[in-house]
């Protein structure tokens, strides 16, 4: 049972493009949730999602972010026209249940630098 | 003032030492979770707990939701326990969310 799949590990964008971010969660898991370590800070809750659903998207910022989850395929996180302030390393969880009382397991994570 | 306070920052020990951390958080939770972030940066869940202890292995970890703290202890340390350990809860919002809230971590260092 392959665990959760981030891709891509390394990504590198220019200040205006786009940057897509993969997350397959682990075979049976229909929670997923996207998080942000900016560089030397601690980890932030971005978004919330079942299949299908936005749950909570209380912590993506208003603007320029936007993050699903389709019937079929892996969740993207996308953002779009990329600054300088997106580089951190963005991690994908998923839980076979709602995450406060299901464990959450964590993919290797995307790092995003924006030159 | 953070929702999720943990201590210390930073940590050193000699390998074999017991090592204590501690998390201390203001807001109700539905459970509380240890992660460990490896130099590499991949996280792993060690514990999830919402009351009482957990123990794995040389790790051990004990929960008071009437004090608001949790501890997170690791006996005879090894240098390949030397990493970053995360405290984070799951506030509960009169029903389970998904979102957790996190601490800033310890960095654990052990040295041969």
């Amino acid at each position: 049972n392959a665990g959760v799949m981030q891709n891509p590990r390394h990504l590198v964008r220019r200040r205006g493009q786009e940057a897509r971010l993969r997350c397959s969660p682990m075979k049976g898991h229909s929670h997923v949730y996207w998080y942000r370590q900016l560089p030397e800070e601690g980890l932030k809750f971005m978004v919330y999602l079942q299949k299908e659903n936005i749950i909570d998207e209380s912590g993506m910022p208003k603007e320029r972010f936007s993050a699903e989850f389709p019937k079929e395929g892996p969740s993207i996180l996308r953002i779009q026209q990329v600054v300088r302030g997106d580089s951190a390393a963005y991690f994908c969880a998923s839980s076979p249940g709602t995450g406060g009382l299901s464990e959450q397991f964590f993919g290797p994570g995307t790092r995003l630098t924006v030159l | 003032k953070n929702e999720v306070e943990q201590s210390p920052q930073n940590l050193t020990a000699q390998e074999g030492e017991f090592i204590t951390i501690n998390c201390s958080y203001s807001v109700g939770i539905s459970a509380l979770h240890w992660l460990q972030q490896h130099p590499g940066g991949g996280i792993v869940s060690l514990f999830m707990l919402s009351s009482g202890k957990k123990k794995h292995g040389r790790l051990i970890a004990t929960i008071n939701i009437q004090e608001k703290h949790s501890s997170l202890h690791i006996t005879a340390s090894h240098p390949r326990d030397s990493a970053v350990y995360i405290c984070a809860v799951a506030p509960f919002y009169g029903g389970s969310q998904g979102n957790l809230i996190f601490g800033k971590g310890t960095k654990l260092s052990v040295k041969p």
